[in-house]
């Protein structure tokens, strides 16, 4: 099993640029997540899907947008990119079931905005 | 909302025992965790404590809840140059989609 894939690995964006990060998940998890990390600031959540078919807004979920494409994947876009969204994000997925569920990371993409 | 807080910074010798603490606002947290992240890496679960305990052992690695001052501790024992990393506390809520708060990390460094 290959976990959580993401990519890009990294990219460089323009400021206005658009650009979609990938995430997939091949444990069959109904719950996937994006979170971005900054210096200082632990992980924040920016989207969730509880289940496919549904999102939800996280913490910071401002000038983002998501997609829960099947059970598999769900993508993060960012429609208009400001130097402000230069970060690492991270894609997480687990199952629910109430027993200390544990998040399954993948490596992260490290976007920077010019 | 929620607040968990840490120090930025932890600097040990190997073989040493290291604690790292964190401290959290909201006290209906379900369960709390602890998260290993290596450089260049995404997260890893280290350990988990259900927030009605108050305390779990997992080999090297103890980990204490005080709900009355709503603190959370991880021990390491023996701690090796591997265990360098950054280490995220988080809390998760009953009916909450299993969404994590994180604290802000503790970079350990484990020195020679």
């Amino acid at each position: 099993n290959a976990g959580v894939t993401q990519n890009p690995k990294f990219q460089v964006l323009k400021t206005g640029q658009s650009m979609t990060l990938q995430c997939a998940q091949d444990m069959n998890h109904n719950s996937m997540y994006w979170y971005r990390q900054d210096p200082g600031m632990g992980l924040r959540l920016i989207y969730y899907s509880a289940s496919e078919g549904t999102t939800d807004k996280g913490e910071v979920p401002n000038g983002y947008n998501v997609s829960r494409l099947n059970k598999r994947e769900f993508s993060l876009r960012l429609e208009s990119a400001a130097p402000s969204q230069t970060s690492v994000y991270f894609c997480a997925s687990t199952d629910i079931r109430g027993l200390g569920d544990e998040q399954y990371f993948g490596p992260g993409t490290r976007l920077t905005v010019t | 909302g929620e607040d968990v807080e840490q120090s930025l910074f932890l600097s040990v010798r190997e073989g040493d025992s290291s604690v790292i603490n964190c401290t959290y606002t909201d006290s209906s947290s379900t369960y709390l965790y602890w998260y290993k992240q290596e450089p260049g890496a995404g997260l890893q679960l280290l350990t988990y404590i259900f927030s009605n305990m108050d305390m779990k052992q997992d080999q090297r690695l103890t980990v204490l809840l005080n709900k009355k001052d709503k603190h959370l501790s991880l021990r390491i024992a023996d701690t090796q140059t591997g265990d360098s990393a950054i280490y995220f506390c988080a809390e998760s809520f009953t009916g909450g989609g299993n969404k994590l708060t994180f604290g802000t990390g503790t970079q350990l460094k484990v020195e020679l």
